[in-house]
């Protein structure tokens, strides 16, 4: 079962960048590491996916180590609409197919 | 244009009535999730259709059933809600291909379910 660990919170200030990192020591080989933000009261929404090395586009970067077993997801120059929950997800081979499970989050408050 | 769309953005059940959620994507996305998401929780997996084969989560309540009748609908039936159900409920879709490649996952915005 490919299980995530992430800080429960993070705090930072509008301007600098956060850098939130996630452990999946279990990552299978066909796995992708994807993040999703969330704010209250909605849906998930998909940040940035990523297999290995480095992965950037227009909101954020992700930096997969070569061992894949920990991600990190870094958020340039945050402002306060960047206020939300993060979740890094792993896929799940346990059912036999892939499932979506995501794990406790961080919740990132971003301060003036 | 929204892509995952929920119905409806609030629901109100009385304790032990019979409730249905819908959930309907115009992606033609193979995969369909349902999540349970309680106040300051991470979202919880209830169960998932890949293309019609259903796929239950161990710890799912009986009381939850699903319903995929097509690719592009998905319904959540509650078949006697308690006060514990009530949460947000939270419908997704992806694309899984061969070997497990999955795209990212499309959620909508959400089905606030109330039990009084």
């Amino acid at each position: 079962l490919a299980k995530t660990t992430q800080p429960i919170s993070m705090d930072s200030y509008e301007g600098q960048e956060v850098n939130i990192t996630c452990s999946h020591n279990n990552i299978a080989t066909n796995d992708y590491i994807t993040w999703y933000q969330q704010f209250p009261s909605q849906g998930p929404r998909f940040i940035i996916q990523g297999y290995k090395t480095k992965v950037t586009n227009e909101v954020a970067s992700l930096f997969i180590p070569a061992d894949r077993k920990s991600s990190t997801l870094s958020l340039p120059r945050v402002s306060l609409s960047d206020t939300a929950v993060y979740y890094c997800l792993v896929g799940d081979f346990s059912g036999g197919y892939n499932k979506l499970i995501f794990g406790a989050g961080t919740r990132l408050a971003v301060h003036p | 244009d929204a892509m995952v769309i929920q119905n409806p953005r609030y629901q109100v059940t009385q304790f032990g009535k019979p409730v249905t959620l819908s959930c309907s994507q115009t992606l033609n996305h193979n995969v369909m999730y349902w999540y349970q998401q309680k106040s300051s929780q991470a979202p919880k997996l209830l169960f998932h259709y890949y293309d019609k084969d259903f796929n239950n989560e161990a710890d799912t309540p009986d009381n939850f059933q699903s319903r995929r009748p097509n690719t592009s609908f998905c319904f959540l039936d509650i078949r006697s809600p308690g006060l514990g159900d009530a949460a947000m409920y939270l419908c997704a879709t992806s694309r899984e291909g061969t070997g497990g490649k999955r795209t990212e996952a499309f959620f909508g915005q959400g089905t606030r379910l109330t039990v009084v």
